[in-house]
């Protein structure tokens, strides 16, 4: 059983579109983190949302952290080429280094 | 700064070979961690090491051996490795095991291995 559920796992979009990916759990988390990768390269961190109800913006990418702490939201406006990638949430449910990951959001945005 | 390098970037071994994965991070971090990712899946944990001393082992095969000689290095060690373990091989560290934003991993550019 996946600790984090994300979902769409594949989202195919046109260039200046806008998408949400989903972050869900049943556990509380003290934070929550998106990355995105590239093939054959490591994920690179978007951010860290810590507190609930946050929202952070990182040019035209949006992220939500809930109330309860225990979902996210990842939302990009006028989708660019450039943001095709798999997004990854992920979160730590202890203290004690063992980060969770959801199965990942294959976003791909065509010219 | 929030880099963490690898090397070699790509590797190739055969079934008897021994060779070894470096990983560096100069963020005075203090934990580190190695992850195993298959194609189309998300990172698995490996080992994670906390103040230089292993902390979590997740049942990996003694084929494979870290080794952290101080705070910034991490290494991985190979011998007799099966095809099976062809996987894109991930370096990541922390500022520390707590929450509230402090376990936020980094994440190295990896090392592409095949065993053959």
């Amino acid at each position: 059983t996946q600790l984090l559920e994300q979902s769409p796992q594949f989202l195919s979009i046109q260039e200046g579109e806008n998408l949400t990916v989903y972050c869900n759990s049943s556990s509380v988390f003290s934070s929550l983190q998106w990355y995105r990768q590239e093939p054959g390269e490591g994920p690179v961190l978007l951010v860290t949302v810590v507190t609930g109800g946050e929202v952070k913006k990182l040019k035209r990418l949006t992220f939500q952290f809930g109330d309860a702490r225990k979902d996210s939201s990842l939302h990009i406006t006028a989708a660019q080429p450039g943001d095709t990638g798999l997004y990854l949430c992920a979160a730590t449910p202890d203290s004690w280094g063992k980060l969770q990951f959801g199965a990942g959001t294959q976003v791909v945005v065509t010219p | 700064d929030t880099e963490v390098t690898q090397t070699p970037k790509h590797l190739v071994m055969g079934m008897t070979n021994k060779k070894s994965l470096k990983c560096e991070q100069h963020m005075g971090h203090r934990a580190m961690y190695w992850y195993k990712q298959k194609a189309k899946k998300p990172p698995e944990l490996m080992f994670v090491y906390s103040y230089e001393k292993l902390s979590i082992n997740e049942s990996v095969p003694s084929r494979f051996s870290p080794e952290c000689p101080n705070s910034s290095l991490l290494n991985l060690h190979l011998h007799a490795l099966q095809p099976e373990d062809s996987a894109l091989y991930l370096c990541a560290s922390s500022r520390d095991l707590g929450g509230w934003g402090q376990e936020t991993q980094y994440f190295g550019p990896g090392t592409r291995l095949l065993v053959l």
